[in-house]
């Protein structure tokens, strides 16, 4: 069976301040992709990264990055100098033959 | 996630009607998958089918909801005599294999509101 935990529920913080969401998975395949998605108010899912489970090289892609860590299970996601715009909800994914989501982590940045 | 096309984005029925939510994959894709999104939670798998055949429908509940994915056309699933518990967001994702490491491609999603 395959599991995505998102243990943040909600985070708020101040514009500027860095922000880190964390994603723990649990899985039995040794392939596998992990992924993060934004889903602003408006609903859609936007397709944020990518990572399968042989590439555990850290990503940076602007104010974004990610730290894969297959010793402990966790594919953590950090935005830095965060801004109004990232005020969404953030959803970890595990994709091994379907997906599994985790439940979300819904993040506030205020002016 | 662009190429999987979902239609309609909104869709409004009223409690007893009959819903039907399409999903066009991207080009050369022959799996499909459906999830549903309740307020305020996560997307939960619901079915996986390749063209003609149900693979996993695991995630379906067990009345009221079918699925296909016909030879030709888009995939369908179908809610019967919706109540206003089936208000939510549905998403189908889209894969050119059924193999573990492949990526799969989200639509945009329907909302389904229930009155």
């Amino acid at each position: 069976a395959q599991k995505v935990t998102q243990a943040q529920t909600e985070i708020s913080v101040v514009e500027k301040e860095d922000v880190t969401l964390d994603c723990v998975y649990e899985t039995r395949d040794t392939t596998y992709y992990l992924f993060w998605y934004k889903q602003p108010p408006s609903g859609e899912l936007v397709f944020l990264i990518r990572r399968n489970s042989f590439d555990e090289q850290n990503e940076i892609s602007g104010r974004y990055s990610w730290n894969f860590q297959k010793s402990t299970s966790s594919f953590n996601f950090t935005i830095t100098a965060s801004q109004v715009v990232d005020s969404a909800v953030y959803f970890c994914a595990l994709h091994a033959g379907k997906s599994t989501f985790g439940d979300g982590t819904t993040l506030t940045v205020k002016p | 996630n662009a190429g999987v096309m979902q239609n309609p984005r909104h869709l409004v029925r009223r409690r007893g009607q009959e819903a039907r939510l399409r999903c066009s994959p991207m080009k050369g894709h022959s799996h499909v998958y459906w999830y549903r999104q309740l307020p305020e939670e996560g997307l939960k798998f619901m079915v996986y089918l390749q063209k003609e055949n149900i693979i996993d429908e695991s995630g379906m509940p067990k009345e009221r909801f079918s699925a296909e994915f016909p030879k030709e056309g888009p995939s369908i699933l179908r809610i019967q005599q919706v109540v206003r518990g089936d208000s939510a967001a549905y998403f189908c994702a889209s894969s050119p294999s059924p193999r573990v490491n492949t990526e799969a491609f989200f639509g945009q999603g329907t909302r389904l509101t229930v009155v």
